[in-house]
């Protein structure tokens, strides 16, 4: 079985300022890690993805991410955030190509003026 | 439109009635997920279909849950006997079942047991 670990429930950040939110997995297989983002009143939308190859990933709107295998952590990065990053945002995993996600509690990012 | 449908988007029910949370996934998408986001919590794995069959529904709490997609396109999730704790956001996901690493998910239906 795997398991998921985001390490903050919320984050606040003033505008502009950089942000890395954390994610640790466990897992006795390889694993697939996915980053999705939650806009309030809306579903679930894919951030980034690493499936193979390089451990460093770039998603939508600024984010990256990197796959560190010794340490299990897969944590999100942004060098500037804005008020419209504002959301929740998860953490998953999954063994193989079915996509049957273990997702992290979530992480509340709020960007302040 | 183009993206997964999740009907109804709110519902309010009383303990022990049964439910129906209907999804229409993206056309063409052969793969569908049913997950249950409690408050607080990330969403959990229910059950998933690849075509009309369940390939994998390990995380159906009890047999008060079932789902079907007869077609291989629509699905519904099922709660007999509700109860109180089953109150949550009931979300459905699909894909095209190629490796795309990618669930597209709708905006979910929010149950609530009164």
């Amino acid at each position: 079985a795997q398991s998921v670990t985001q390490l903050d429930s919320q984050v606040p950040v003033f505008e502009e300022a950089p942000v890395e939110l954390r994610c640790n997995y466990s897992s006795s297989v390889s694993v697939y890690l996915f980053w999705y983002v939650q806009y309030p009143n809306q579903g679930l939308q894919l951030l980034l993805k690493y499936l193979s190859g390089s451990t460093l990933v770039k998603g939508i709107n600024g984010f990256e991410a990197e796959f560190n295998k010794s340490q299990t952590s897969f944590h999100l990065r942004k060098p500037s955030v804005h008020i419209s990053d504002t959301a929740e945002y998860f953490c998953a995993v999954s063994r193989g190509s079915n996509y049957k996600l273990t997702f992290g509690k979530g992480t509340l990012l709020t960007v302040n003026p | 439109g183009a993206g997964v449908s999740q009907t109804p988007s709110n519902k309010v029910t009383e303990k022990g009635k049964y439910v129906e949370l209907r999804c229409d996934p993206i056309s063409g998408h052969t793969a569908l997920y049913w997950y249950r986001q409690s408050l607080g919590q990330g969403p959990e794995f229910l059950i998933y279909f690849q075509g009309t069959g369940a390939a994998d529904d390990s995380g159906l709490p009890n047999d008060r849950f079932f789902a079907v997609r007869p077609e291989g396109s629509v699905s519904t999730l099922k709660i007999q006997r509700t109860e109180r704790g089953d109150s949550a956001v009931y979300l459905c996901a699909s894909t095209a079942g190629t490796n795309t690493g990618e669930l597209f998910f709708g905006e979910g239906s929010r149950l609530t047991v009164l």
